[in-house]
């Protein structure tokens, strides 16, 4: 059975600081992996998705990794921003299965 | 862009009520969801959907039921609310099982 984690929980860090989000997946047989932010009380909003045969993606600041063998996806945001402040959630799509597994997310806090 | 629309943002209702929760997305998806959110727990699947009339049971289905009667609504029914389905509601939407997307959500509380 497929489990997702991150690890830490939350995170604060000074403005302009580069961090990474980890994110631990037991099962390598993944189909996809996404990272998504999620503003408090509202959705999720997808940031990146990487397939399988893919090692990592990228979009503006962002930079998402994955190695299937190691059971390890991390997020990269680079010269943070306080309006980087949120929760940030990995979701695994496992082959052959319809359903997407969530970590339970880290709470980012950039401070001015 | 994608939207996926949830039809309220805040519900109040009390024990025992029926509740109906909407969600309608606009680009054709195939497959939708309806998941839960708790403190701790994360997100958790209620149903999935991946045609008209088609539906799976995710991981805590008792107490929910779904309705996809077209391909862009996707319903969520608490058939007797009761306090423990107090939560916020997420529904998504997917072309075949590629980028996720979420409507706003709607914050549930059930008195």
């Amino acid at each position: 059975k497929q489990e997702v984690t991150q690890i830490p929980a939350a995170l604060s860090v000074p403005e302009g600081e580069n961090l990474v989000l980890n994110c631990s997946f037991t099962d390598s047989a993944i189909y996809n992996l996404q990272w998504f932010r999620q503003d408090p009380g509202k959705g999720l909003t997808s940031l990146l998705l990487i397939q399988s045969s893919q090692r990592e993606q990228t979009s503006g600041r962002l930079n998402a990794s994955l190695d299937k063998s190691s059971g390890r996806s991390t997020l990269y945001i680079a010269a943070s921003q306080p309006g980087d402040s949120a929760t940030y959630l990995c979701a695994v799509k496992t082959s052959g299965t319809y359903k997407y597994i969530f970590g339970t997310g880290t709470r980012l806090k950039v401070l001015a | 862009d994608v939207k996926v629309t949830q039809s309220s943002r805040y519900l109040v209702k009390r024990t025992g009520e029926k509740v109906f929760l909407e969600c309608v997305q606009d680009m054709d998806h195939e497959n939708m969801f309806w998941y839960r959110q708790d403190p701790g727990l994360g997100l958790r699947l209620i149903y999935f959907s991946y045609d008209v009339k088609m539906k799976e049971k995710g991981d805590i289905p008792e107490g929910y039921s779904v309705s996809r009667e077209k391909k862009e609504r996707f319903s969520l029914i608490l058939e007797s609310a009761s306090t423990n389905q107090t939560s916020m509601y997420l529904c998504a939407s997917s072309f075949r099982f590629e980028k996720l997307f979420f409507g706003s959500g709607t914050q549930l509380s059930v008195l």
